[in-house]
């Protein structure tokens, strides 16, 4: 079955440099990669997603993108800010999974004043 | 609006206790989920469901059992609580008008004794 892997666990970075997370996923059938936000004590939130007919997609300071050769894509948040700080999940799915999503293990986001 | 709810936020039951976890969902979606959350372990299905009466085994159903007999409501079941089940349980719905986005009720935390 599918297998999504996250890294880094932890990312402490100083406030306005740049974050990146990566994901990597092993069933070349997935076709669909969101990228949940959760702040603590609240519930995940969906921030951007990608499909796979597309290698880049941007949303003002956050953009994922999509290596479908190498079955990885990334989360970039630019120009970041206090409220960046908390946990982000990226996922994988497939057109028949019947919406369930296989989940990365999540990386804890540190902005740094 | 899409609206999931969770039946309780924290819950303190007692070991060998039957324990009950509703969700419910306001905006008509047919696929349902039930996920555990633990720090450093991400995301993971304990059940899914894509109709009414119908689910899906996810990645650790043991221990655990679900219900859905309305469309709008899916329960989880802790037959006999251990402490091992201490944990974030979080509910999440979706529909074909939402494509693949997961809306997240707030959560239940559940410390069996």
């Amino acid at each position: 079955g599918e297998n999504v892997e996250q890294h880094p666990s932890t990312l402490s970075v100083q406030e306005g440099d740049s974050a990146v997370i990566k994901c990597t996923y092993s069933d070349s059938a997935s076709n669909y990669f969101p990228w949940y936000k959760q702040e603590l004590g609240k519930r995940p939130q969906l921030i951007i997603d990608i499909r796979s007919n597309v290698g880049e997609k941007k949303d003002q300071r956050i953009a994922v993108t999509l290596n479908k050769t190498a079955k990885h894509f990334s989360l970039h948040i630019t120009e970041t800010q206090p409220e960046d700080s908390a946990v982000y999940f990226c996922a994988a799915s497939s057109w028949d999974s019947n919406y369930q999503l296989i989940w990365g293990a999540g990386t804890k986001l540190i902005i740094k004043p | 609006d899409v609206k999931v709810t969770q039946s309780s936020r924290y819950l303190v039951k007692r070991t060998g206790e039957k324990v009950f976890l509703e969700c419910v969902q306001d905006m008509d979606h047919e696929n349902m989920f039930w996920y555990r959350q633990d720090p450093g372990l991400g995301l993971r299905l304990i059940y899914f469901s894509y109709d009414v009466k119908m689910k899906e085994k996810g990645d650790i159903p043991e221990g655990y059992s679900v219900s859905r007999e309305k469309k709008e409501r899916f329960s989880l079941i802790l037959e006999s609580a251990s402490t091992n089940q201490t944990s974030m349980y979080l509910c999440a719905s979706t529909g074909p008008g939402q494509g693949y986005e997961q809306y997240f009720g707030p959560g239940t935390r559940l410390t069996v004794t």
